[in-house]
């Protein structure tokens, strides 16, 4: 099984700061790896796929990269509206899938 | 609009079973991979089961392996998730998910999820 640990646990950040969020594979799993934001009571919602493809009404400010074990989610100007739970995981290795354990992300 | 409805889910004994469902529209059904995703109050993400697109393929994880059976219905646009032997620690909001036409793709769609509560 892949094990996707993510960094930092919380991150707080002040408005139009970067945010950058990281996630590491224990073992490679390519460009196979997606992103998810969730806001508190709501579903999870994809923002990245293929470790750098923006989804479908992801904001321009919210970029992926990475490939093999090391990834990143940045965030270049943050907003009130994206704090939220973080999470990354990896679809190349299954099963099982495997998500991160999430990056809370405040406002400062 | 594409959207997923679960449905399903309640409080529970342990041992007990339970089915849940998740209606889907919008989208061709029978032409996409689908999942059920699971999350412990105040916890992460976990994911629990996949089914192809025709219903050949299905895969678990190991935490509910030999408990839990996915299965879909593509004339009804539907899919199902059978809980049996039902533990406390399987108490959670259940997401059924979108994914690819082929296994091993991101889920795209999410549903709201239905909470499943295993005490006695």
């Amino acid at each position: 099984e892949v094990v996707m640990t993510q960094s930092p646990a919380t991150l707080s950040v002040s408005p139009g700061e970067r945010a950058t969020l990281s996630c590491r594979a224990s073992q490679s799993v390519s460009s196979n790896l997606a992103w998810y934001q969730q806001k508190p009571g709501q579903a999870p919602r994809r923002l990245i796929y293929d470790a750098s493809t923006r989804a479908t009404g992801t904001p321009a400010r919210f970029s992926g990269s990475g490939s093999g074990t090391e990834f990143t989610l940045t965030i270049s100007s943050l907003q009130s509206e994206d704090v939220a739970v973080y999470y990354c995981q990896q679809y190349n290795n299954w099963p099982p899938y495997t998500f991160g354990q999430g990056t809370k992300l405040e406002i400062k | 609009e594409v959207q997923l409805l679960e449905s399903g889910g309640d409080l529970v004994q342990p041992g007990g079973s339970l089915r849940l469902s998740c209606a889907a529209s919008g989208f061709p059904f029978s032409n996409y991979v689908m999942n059920w995703v699971r999350q412990a109050p105040g916890k992460g993400l976990e994911w629990v089961a996949v089914i192809g697109a025709t219903g050949g393929a299905t895969y678990y994880a190991d935490s509910v392996k030999g408990r839990f059976t996915i299965s879909r219905d593509n004339s009804e646009n539907t899919l199902h998730l059978q809980l049996n032997s039902l533990r406390a620690g399987d108490t959670a909001l259940y997401y059924c998910a979108k994914e690819g036409t082929y296994i091993g793709h991101a889920f795209d769609i999410w549903g709201q999820g239905t909470m499943v509560t295993v005490s006695s």
